[in-house]
Formats: structure tokens, C-alpha cells, sequence
């Protein structure tokens, strides 16, 4: 499984675009980049999820250049609610275990 | 999408004794589940691979006869810590792989020895 390395902390305001930056230098063809968001004690939630160029769901984007080894997660307009941690896994695209890296913590504030 | 519970959600026990937790798949049949464990301020970490009707893969350095795993049907998985102490206070948190590198998670128990 590739390592991911991510910035430990971002602040943001309200209203913001917010980009987190994921470093995955060692992604195998066969791997998928996923990230996930979890709030204090709560468990992970799946964000989104993509091989190349851009995804885009009601969420969130995810853009991935062509080396592959690197992504972003970007975040439109966010609000208090979107203080959470955030996590990029590389792998597989099955059903196999997940191995999570350090995350981002992210602070939005008012 | 599929839905994980988790029971207790919180347990406060004593040094010495064991805490069950129990993972429930609510709408999806589930042959693997997985076991995470969080301590404050620190991500997740994988324990181990619950497998239906037999035995559980350990991750390295998890004692297996610590942490006892069940998986005698479809819907449940349940964690055993075994003579807890202090130091197996935290947050563990089972999921369900749902498809290609999605997990469900479940909410998560915190367990806190006394």
C-alpha cells in the first residue's frame, strides 16, 4: 500500500475554498485514491474517490494530475461543519483492508 | 447505503476485566469486517480482519489473545479486550467494505479503563 503524506493542520474561514494536498509518490497503477472525513469520535465517512484527472460529486473535488503522484481534495465554500479531520488512502480498488496515513485536521472558523 | 452499529457506544470498566464490543452490519451481508483502534489525537490504526465462520488475521504487534474476535454470522463481529488495563483505553471502530475502496464505518466505542 502507498504512503501518503498530507499536511497535519489548515485553518480556513467560512465561505472559503479549501484544498488539501495529498503526496503519494509510490501509487501503483492498479491504485485508486480515496478520502475520507471524520468528526470527533465518530467513525470515518467515505468523501470521494478517483483514478485520474477530476471527480465531483455534491460533496467535494478531487483532482489528480497526470503523474498521479500527488492529489487534491477541494472543499467549495465551507462552513463550520467541514472542521473535521481528513484522510487520503491509496489503494487497490477492492475490498481489502484500508491503512490510514496522519490526516489533516481542519479548522474552519467563523 | 449500508448502516453500522456498534454496542456499546461507550463502557467504563474496571483494570482485569473484559469488554465485549459488538459490530452489527444492518443491511449488507458481511463475510469481512475490519477493527480500528484510536487513541486521542492520533489516526486510525487497523488491528485486525474479522472473517465470517473463521478465524481473525491480525495486524503486527496486535495481540490476538488480547483481543479476541468473533464473526459467527453475516451481521455481527464482536471485539473482545481481554483483561483490560489503562492502556486499552481508546476509540475502536469496526467497518464494512462496501464496494471498491469504500468502508462503512461504524460509529465507534469509547472505551475507558479504570
Amino acid at each position: 500500500l502507498a504512503k501518503t503524506t498530507q499536511p497535519i493542520s489548515m485553518d480556513s474561514y467560512e465561505g472559503q475554498e479549501v484544498n488539501i494536498t495529498c503526496s503519494h509518490n509510490n501509487i501503483a497503477t492498479n491504485d485508486y485514491i480515496t478520502w475520507y472525513q471524520q468528526f470527533p469520535s465518530q467513525g470515518p465517512r467515505f468523501i470521494i474517490q478517483g483514478y485520474k484527472t477530476k471527480v465531483t460529486n455534491e460533496v467535494a473535488s478531487l483532482f489528480i494530475p497526470a503523474d498521479r503522484k500527488s492529489s487534491t481534495l477541494s472543499l467549495p465554500r465551507v462552513s463550520l461543519s467541514d472542521t473535521a479531520v481528513y484522510y487520503c488512502l491509496v489503494g487497490g480498488r477492492g475490498r481489502g483492508k484500508l491503512i490510514f496515513g496522519q490526516g489533516t485536521e481542519l479548522s474552519v472558523k467563523p | 447505503g449500508a448502516v453500522v452499529s456498534q454496542h456499546p457506544s461507550w463502557v467504563i470498566c474496571k483494570s482485569g476485566t473484559s469488554v465485549k464490543i459488538e459490530c452489527r452490519s444492518l443491511d449488507f451481508q458481511a463475510t469481512t469486517m475490519f477493527w480500528y483502534r484510536q487513541f486521542p489525537k492520533q489516526s486510525l490504526m487497523l488491528m485486525a480482519t474479522s472473517n465470517e465462520g473463521s478465524k481473525a488475521t491480525y495486524e503486527q504487534g496486535v495481540e490476538k489473545d488480547k483481543f479476541l474476535i468473533n464473526h459467527a454470522s453475516l451481521t455481527l463481529s464482536t471485539l473482545t479486550v481481554t483483561s483490560a488495563h489503562p492502556e486499552d483505553s481508546s476509540f475502536y471502530i469496526c467497518s464494512l467494505p462496501a464496494f471498491y475502496n469504500e468502508q462503512f464505518f461504524g460509529p465507534g466505542t469509547r472505551l475507558t479503563v479504570l
